[in-house]
């Protein structure tokens, strides 16, 4: 069954930290993967998506992915308080996208 | 770019009876879109994979004839809850592929609220 875990948290960080999201996943096979970012009562917003080992920039943010370790990660520099939301990781298998559960992240003023 | 709109944004109704929501992709053409569930503080789960004039691929568990998709057009899926009950009250989010994209990419709706009392 392919599963992609994340750690409910919440998360907790001060403005002007970085926050960092971490992500695991199940199958090999998959071979994109992706960022959303839900405010509570709203419809995921796409972040960003990384498909290549390594790290992929845009703006403040930064996916990391190692596939050996079957590890994605999300790093928000200069955290604000309106980064504070769930953040979904999502991987994506034969057009489909299996997400995780989530990850509350909390930045505080 | 790559828009999609729902409607309604929310409705309630009396058990027994049937809601459909539309799903649009307001600027950019879908071959494919993709009907979620998102109940309290649970993530996303997929229902449907719907493609534009063809039959629509259910997950396991998901009653095909209680949950209705059509896609005829390459801009418009829906989907009928059927003889709804309170137990199918959720969050209900569509989401659609660009038929120009490579990748997985997909871009969600805003999401209708289903209240069925």
């Amino acid at each position: 069954q392919k599963e992609v875990e994340q750690n409910s948290g919440p998360l907790s960080v001060p403005e002007g930290a970085i926050a960092s999201l971490n992500c695991t996943y199940s199958d090999r096979g998959s071979q994109s993967f992706f960022w959303y970012r839900q405010y509570s009562g709203k419809s995921p917003e796409l972040i960003m998506f990384i498909y290549s080992n390594g790290d992929k920039e845009d703006g403040r943010f930064t996916a990391q992915l190692n596939k050996a370790s079957q590890y994605v990660s999300l790093l928000i520099r200069d955290s604000q308080p309106s980064d504070s939301a769930t953040y979904l990781c999502a991987g994506g298998f034969f057009q489909k996208l299996v997400f995780g559960t989530g990850t509350r992240l909390l930045v505080s003023p | 770019g790559a828009v999609v709109s729902q409607h309604p944004s929310w409705v309630i109704c009396k058990s027994g009876t049937s809601v459909k929501i539309e799903c649009r992709s307001l600027d950019f053409q879908a071959t494919t879109m993709f009907w979620y569930r998102q109940f309290p503080k649970q993530s996303l789960m997929l229902m449907a994979t719907s493609n534009e004039g063809s039959k629509a691929t259910y997950e396991q568990g998901v009653e095909k004839d209680k949950f209705l998709i059509n896609h005829a057009s390459l801009t418009l899926s829906t989907l009928t809850v059927t003889s709804a009950h309170p137990e199918d009250s959720s969050f209900y989010i569509c989401s659609a592929r660009d038929r120009l994209g490579t990748q997985e990419t997909q871009y969600f709706g805003p999401g209708t609220r289903l209240l069925v009392l």
